[in-house]
């Protein structure tokens, strides 16, 4: 069965940093492209990054390029998520999705808030 | 980026009845490759997304074959052809053709 589990969300200030992971299960993780994707509150839908195979290479949605990094480790078939100063409309909850949106994590809430 | 506009914003439907959620795209999504990437999710209340659609009109496994795709360019419908109550919940399409990858605003459907 596969599995794709999130952690790492809670409150944060806003500026502070957090470090989301996803662990995969049930697949060859390393065989796949990995997605970020946020839902807000309002329950917009947003693509954050995704990142090749191999890890050798990554794609941003420009309006968050320069706060979020994805990156992976292939020997824990874990996904994650760097953020750094983080705001307010950053509050969404956090997926991390494979094999082209085939497979989702069942999220973490992230909020940020003083 | 590309804009997904999908109508209409709710849906209300009675069980067994066919309903149709259309999304247009402010730009062609036929790929340089030939194929064409529109998806389209279902997220139940309280659940993550899952897919149902991929590449307007293929068939996810384990999706339902009353759920179908079509279109082409811009314009893009799902149809449910025999509602069923387990079908309420939000649909999303979404694009992959063009980064950075868009959503749809969702189109809520109601079981009467």
């Amino acid at each position: 069965e596969v599995q794709l589990v999130e952690s790492g969300g809670g409150l944060v200030q806003p500026g502070a940093s957090l470090k989301l992971s996803c662990v995969a299960s049930g697949f060859t993780f390393s065989d796949y492209w990995m997605s970020w994707v946020r839902q807000t509150p309002g329950k917009t839908m947003e693509w954050i990054g995704d990142i090749k195979y191999d890890g050798s290479y990554t794609n941003y949605a420009p309006s968050l390029k320069n706060r979020f990094t994805i990156s992976r480790d292939n020997a824990k078939s874990t996904l994650y998520l760097q953020m750094s100063n983080v705001r307010s409309e950053d509050t969404a909850t956090y997926y991390c999705t494979g094999n082209w949106f085939a497979y989702w994590g069942q999220g973490t809430l992230v909020t940020v808030s003083s | 980026d590309v804009v997904l506009t999908q109508t209409p914003p709710t849906l209300s439907a009675t069980i067994g009845q066919s309903v149709s959620i259309s999304c247009r795209s402010s730009q062609s999504l036929l790929d340089s490759d030939g194929d064409t990437y529109l998806n389209w999710l279902l997220q139940r209340p309280g659940q993550s997304p899952q897919l149902l659609i991929y590449s307007v009109s293929n068939l996810e496994s384990g999706v339902p074959n009353r759920f179908s795709g079509s279109g082409s360019e811009t314009d893009f419908t799902l149809k449910i052809s025999g509602v069923e109550a387990e079908d309420l919940g939000v649909y999303y399409c979404m694009q992959a053709t063009h980064a950075p990858l868009t959503f749809g605003s969702g189109t809520k459907l109601e079981i009467k």
